[in-house]
């Protein structure tokens, strides 16, 4: 089967950093997304890692351990417009169907 | 350059009805996947269309089907509305022969079913 994992709901403070974990189970492993999500509008892709290690890409950064089964998004310097729902996809097969975890809904307050 | 662009923006059908929703992907991709996001949850692969071809399909009944046309837009049809159909319907595209290609979320359809 396949599986995705993320917490539920998650809060924090402007201008501080928080980390929001992911941990997949799933049949094959060709990549795995970040995506942010507002409510009521589409996601938006925020990071794609396939290697083990760290990308980082200005106030985010996104980890993987493919042996582990284990992906974080740290958000740095958090802004209220970060609240939102971030969701985390992995690619199991040979062409781009996503796999979504059920996301995390992030709340910024001052 | 255009995005992804999805209509209509709402629509409210009746159980037993059908429905068609329309999708137009962005410019140079010819490859589109409808996704299902219940209300609180993640999206859910329906299907895939890839030079007008089905490309793969999620755990979907076979009252969900779609067509690609060779503009590379791109139609989901659901017969017989179930009260579960109820959510947001996403198109998304991506650019062809790219594994770790983007897909790129049109804002949605959200279809009520009553």
């Amino acid at each position: 089967g396949q599986n995705i994992d993320q917490p539920t709901e998650m809060t924090a403070t402007e201008g501080a950093i928080v980390q929001i974990n992911c941990t997949y189970q799933t049949s094959g492993f060709n990549g795995l997304f970040w995506y942010q999500q507002h409510a009521g509008e589409a996601p938006t892709f925020l990071s794609y890692n396939v290697l083990d290690g760290l990308e980082e890409k200005g106030r985010f950064s996104s980890f993987l351990s493919r042996s582990k089964g284990y992906s974080y998004l740290l958000l740095k310097e958090l802004q209220m417009k970060d609240s939102a729902s971030y969701l985390c996809a992995v690619i199991p097969g040979g062409y781009n169907k996503l796999i979504f975890g059920a996301g995390t809904r992030l709340a910024v307050h001052p | 350059e255009t995005g992804v662009t999805q209509s209509p923006t709402h629509l409210i059908k009746t159980r037993g009805q059908q429905v068609t929703l329309r999708c137009s992907s962005q410019s140079g991709h010819n490859t589109v996947s409808w996704y299902q996001q219940a209300l609180g949850q993640g999206p859910q692969f329906i299907f895939q269309y890839y030079r007008e071809e089905e490309n793969g399909r999620g755990n979907f009944p076979p009252r969900f089907s779609g067509l690609q046309f060779p503009n590379y837009s791109s139609e989901l049809n659901v017969n017989a509305l179930e009260l579960d159909d109820s959510a947001l319907y996403l198109c998304a595209s991506s650019q062809p022969g790219q594994r770790n290609s983007p897909l790129h979320f049109g804002n949605g359809t959200r279809l009520t079913v009553t």
